[in-house]
């Protein structure tokens, strides 16, 4: 267990609807990672959060969005669902984002756009 | 654009059997190389590299990074069924501490 919790673990849904993935850090880490899983593309970086700000984006498409609370928790905000959005989607933690950190990977939501 | 890419795609072997895993990178501002396990769902980290020739070993496990060629190896020896997994190379850059993953090997171990 890598301490990073991911919740709904599964998630089903209808094209063109909102979904919420939720992501608790490690204990003490103040960085946290989206990264997009999905067949044909492999493990995308989406974007990390450092204390409550942003701090690198990646391919994370305009209908994507995330945040950072100050419990450190964050969320990915992913609307007009597509089908193409299905992947599994991590979340990942470090403990204050700086170069050569080993980041600790939560074990996922798989989303399912129907 | 930084590009990762991993082969075998995947492989097939029996227990017993030594494999090594390819991982070549093509990136800007290259700092370290990582390894990471995919079993069910979470990768789980298993070495990182940063100077090239220097071997990391962690039981059957090792791999070692050459930074003039830009690529990385793991080799898995005494294979086991739970060695099964889709093994991940990954980069990080100079910058920031996002990695840019490569595809995956698929690596089934049969008993």
């Amino acid at each position: 267990d890598s301490g990073v919790t991911q919740t709904p673990k599964h998630l089903i849904t209808a094209t063109g609807q909102r979904v919420t993935l939720r992501c608790s850090p490690r204990s003490g880490d103040l960085s946290v990672y989206w990264y997009q899983q999905s067949l044909d593309q492999g493990l995308q970086f989406l974007i990390q959060y450092y204390n409550g700000e942003e701090r690198a984006k990646g391919n994370i498409l305009e209908r994507f969005s995330a945040q950072q609370f100050p419990d450190l928790h964050s969320e990915l905000n992913l609307s007009s669902l597509e089908l193409g959005d299905s992947a599994l989607y991590f979340c990942a933690s470090s403990v204050v984002g700086a170069t050569n950190e080993k980041l600790f990977f939560g074990s996922g939501t798989q989303l399912s756009v129907l | 654009e930084d590009k990762v890419v991993q082969s075998p795609l995947s492989l097939v072997v029996h227990e017993g059997d030594t494999v090594t895993l390819n991982c070549s990178y093509e990136v800007t501002n290259f700092r370290s190389l990582l390894w990471y396990k995919q079993e069910k769902k979470a990768p789980t980290f298993l070495f990182m590299l940063t100077s090239s020739g220097i071997e990391k070993k962690s039981g059957r496990l090792s791999s070692i990074l050459d930074k003039k060629e830009l690529f990385s190896i793991l080799n898995i020896t005494a294979t086991q069924t739970g060695d099964s997994a889709i093994y991940l190379c990954a980069v990080a850059l100079y910058a920031g501490n996002m990695l840019t993953f490569g595809g995956g090997t698929r690596l089934m171990v049969k008993p």
